[in-house]
């Protein structure tokens, strides 16, 4: 979706160094979605933001949510091969956005993490 | 476990035939998704559902069709109006009013 776009479109790093993803939206939202994908696979939740400023962290994984609520950033510390997948984010631009209630993904991000 | 399952994994089939793909869910949620993946890009939301024998399109609705008639099932069936239908794709289901969804392991569809 153009109203939702994520760069880079794929990254390669050297285990054990840092990666930032970056999704930024065309409008304000209400909620942004971090999934994790591995090749072939389903999706599997990572992190929900919300409010201007949060930041959440699971393991070495932190995403955050900026002020003005338009662009999330999801940066690995110290990246390991199990690291390697397709992240998504997942938009939601109002609570009762004319009735739909489903995500907008942007395009993902393919991260390599080379031993 | 709870969980949503897809059946099968990898489905061949021929130009002009439908195709119905399987989706299960004992999560016991009330709202369910399906999307395609195309490669190198993000989810496309086929249809959804919130409630049973109710269901909405998606973005890109065209050539396919689905049923609700249980809570814990959504099949999704690909006509041969579909112009495109190789492709990934996924199963989704969620609490009502909420947008965590949970999903299922995928669906390969190629149609030769």
């Amino acid at each position: 979706s153009q109203e939702l776009e994520q760069s880079p479109q794929s990254l390669i790093v050297q285990e054990g160094k840092n990666l930032t993803i970056n999704c930024t939206s065309s409008k304000t939202l209400y909620g942004l979605y971090w999934y994790k994908q591995k090749y072939g696979e389903g999706l599997i939740f990572l992190m929900m933001l919300q409010k201007g400023g949060e930041e959440k962290s699971h393991e070495k994984i932190t995403a955050k949510l900026d002020e003005k609520k338009q662009q999330s950033s999801l940066h690995i510390t110290a990246s390991q091969p199990s690291h390697a997948g397709i992240y998504l984010c997942g938009a939601v631009w109002s609570p009762m956005d004319t009735g739909r209630r489903a995500l907008t993904f942007g395009s993902g991000t393919r991260l390599q993490v080379q031993p | 476990d709870g969980g949503i399952t897809q059946s099968p994994k990898y489905l061949f089939r021929k130009e002009g035939q439908n195709v119905t793909l399987s989706c299960e869910q004992n999560l016991n949620h009330d709202a369910m998704y399906w999307y395609r993946q195309d490669p190198g890009q993000g989810l496309r939301l086929i249809y959804y559902s919130q409630i049973v024998n109710d269901f909405q399109k998606g973005d890109i609705a065209e050539g396919y069709s689905v049923s609700r008639e249980k809570k814990e099932s959504f099949p999704l069936t690909v006509t041969s109006a579909q112009k495109n239908p190789t492709a990934f794709y996924l199963c989704a289901s969620s609490r009502l009013l909420s947008y965590e969804q949970y999903f299922g392991p995928g669906t390969r569809l190629t149609v030769t």
